[in-house]
């Protein structure tokens, strides 16, 4: 089963922007990737889904390659709130049934 | 509007006891969603419900493992006899559908001893 894959961490300082890949080669045709944002003790929570190219919210950017077979989620400015753990979720090919996989996790530290 | 409702939030149950919790998802939300994660991992699908029907439980142990969500709202997952490797915190999501964002509950950390 292929994996989607994080790095497992990230230092920034405040005010910096945070550039966050998640790799999934193996993802399905027609789904969404989507990125949660986790504290301790607590449920993920969403962020920000897209399908290809670029999606923008009011708290961050997803790149999209033509391919998707990656993406990344951009934090600008970012504060030490933000520090947590970053999840990308895609659903892999897996012939008769697509699975859902949430990747690896990113441990993203913001300093001050 | 209140969240996705998780009972209880924590459990400690010796081996080969039953346990059972239970989830109240956001209402109107038709996709209910059970997850295990384990520390320092990324949530593990056990099981996907799109109303009343499982769509997608090929990754829940059906040898000690089961779940329902009776009448399309709450659900609940059941492990029976317990294992030690069963220690995980157990997550349950909605979704207005699966092709829209996950609202997680705040999960319910299970230790089996």
């Amino acid at each position: 089963l292929a994996k989607t894959t994080q790095p497992i961490s990230m230092d920034s300082y405040e005010g910096q922007e945070v550039n966050i890949t998640c790799s999934h080669n193996n993802i399905a045709t027609n789904d969404y990737i989507t990125w949660y944002q986790q504290f301790p003790s607590q449920g993920p929570r969403f962020i920000i889904q897209g399908y290809k190219t670029k999606v923008t919210n009011e708290v961050a950017s997803l790149f999209i390659p033509a391919d998707r077979k990656s993406s990344t989620l951009s934090l600008p400015r970012v504060s030490l709130s933000d520090t947590a753990v970053y999840y990308c979720l895609v659903r892999n090919y897996g012939g008769a049934t697509n699975k859902l996989i949430f990747g690896t996790g990113t441990l993203l530290a913001v300093q001050p | 509007e209140a969240g996705v409702v998780q009972s209880p939030r924590y459990k400690i149950i010796e081996k080969k006891q039953p346990v059972a919790f239970w989830c109240n998802p956001i209402s109107g939300h038709n996709t209910l969603y059970w997850y295990l994660q384990n520390l320092g991992q990324g949530p593990e699908l056990l099981i996907r419900y799109e109303n009343e029907e499982a769509v997608d439980d090929s990754q829940l142990p059906k040898d000690r493992f089961s779940a329902e969500r009776l009448k399309g709202v709450d659900s609940t997952l059941k492990i029976q006899p317990a294992e030690l490797g069963d220690s995980a915190v157990y997550l349950c999501a909605s979704s207005l559908s699966r092709d829209y964002e996950q609202y997680f509950g705040p999960g319910t950390r299970l230790t089996v001893t």
